[in-house]
């Protein structure tokens, strides 16, 4: 089964818009982490940030910043005054702490393009 | 400097011949695992390694082998490549046992096209 949902395949957008990208995840364990990871057209996986489910602190850096909520099992990610240089495909992945497999579950990606 | 390192970057093979994807990390990580990444299915994990000679299929084992025998070192075989597995391919190691305990590292990543 699908853990982690990213329902936006795709977003297009004007530099200088405001973007949420969504995500929506499973699980049933009381302690597990939720990542954020940037792939730019040169292919690496750059890490964004990772949150413990204890932690529903939101986060902001610099123009990025994060929403997450246990009740509705969601960590959407926001870029204000979006750049060019944002465009990438952006993944949400789970880590439970529980289960035989040890495994980091990603969500299909969501490919954000910025326009000049 | 910590990293998880990958080789070949690209590679263009024929069907049927072996070929190995090497990853090293430097970091004394426990944990290591391979994904691949095709289009809107986002990562998925073929193998994992808790440890030294502890391997275990991930969610798509098949075509592929791994061998763990230095804790440093998990390469990934393909015995007989088919076109299916023409793919991006990620190496990824982390301190706990579980990818995403403790900070996970993620290799640079192989190209990999079987024509």
């Amino acid at each position: 089964a699908q853990k982690v949902t990213q329902a936006q395949t795709e977003i297009s957008v004007v530099e200088k818009e405001d973007v949420t990208l969504d995500c929506v995840y499973e699980t049933r364990d009381t302690t597990y982490y939720l990542f954020w990871y940037k792939q730019p057209p040169s292919g690496e996986l750059v890490f964004l940030i990772r949150r413990n489910s204890f932690d529903e602190q939101n986060e902001i850096s610099g123009r990025y910043s994060w929403n997450f909520q246990k009740s509705t099992s969601s960590f959407n990610f926001t870029i204000t005054a979006s750049q060019v240089v944002d465009s990438a495909v952006y993944f949400c992945a789970l880590s439970e702490t529980g289960g035989n497999n040890n495994d980091m579950r990603f969500g299909a990606g969501t490919r954000l393009t910025v326009k000049p | 400097e910590a990293q998880v390192t990958q080789n070949p970057r690209y590679l263009i093979t024929v069907t049927g011949k072996k070929l190995t994807v090497t990853c090293s990390q430097n970091m004394n990580h426990e944990y290591m695992s391979w994904y691949r990444q095709d289009p809107g299915l986002g990562l998925r994990q073929i193998y994992y390694s808790m440890n030294v000679e502890v391997t275990d299929k991930g969610d798509v084992p098949e075509g592929y082998k791994v061998s763990r025998k230095e804790k440093r070192n998990f390469p990934l075989i393909l015995e007989s490549p088919s076109p299916n597995q023409t793919s991006l391919y990620f190496c990824a190691s982390s301190g706990g046992f579980t990818l995403g305990i403790t900070e996970a590292f993620f290799g640079q990543g192989t190209r990999l096209t079987v024509v």
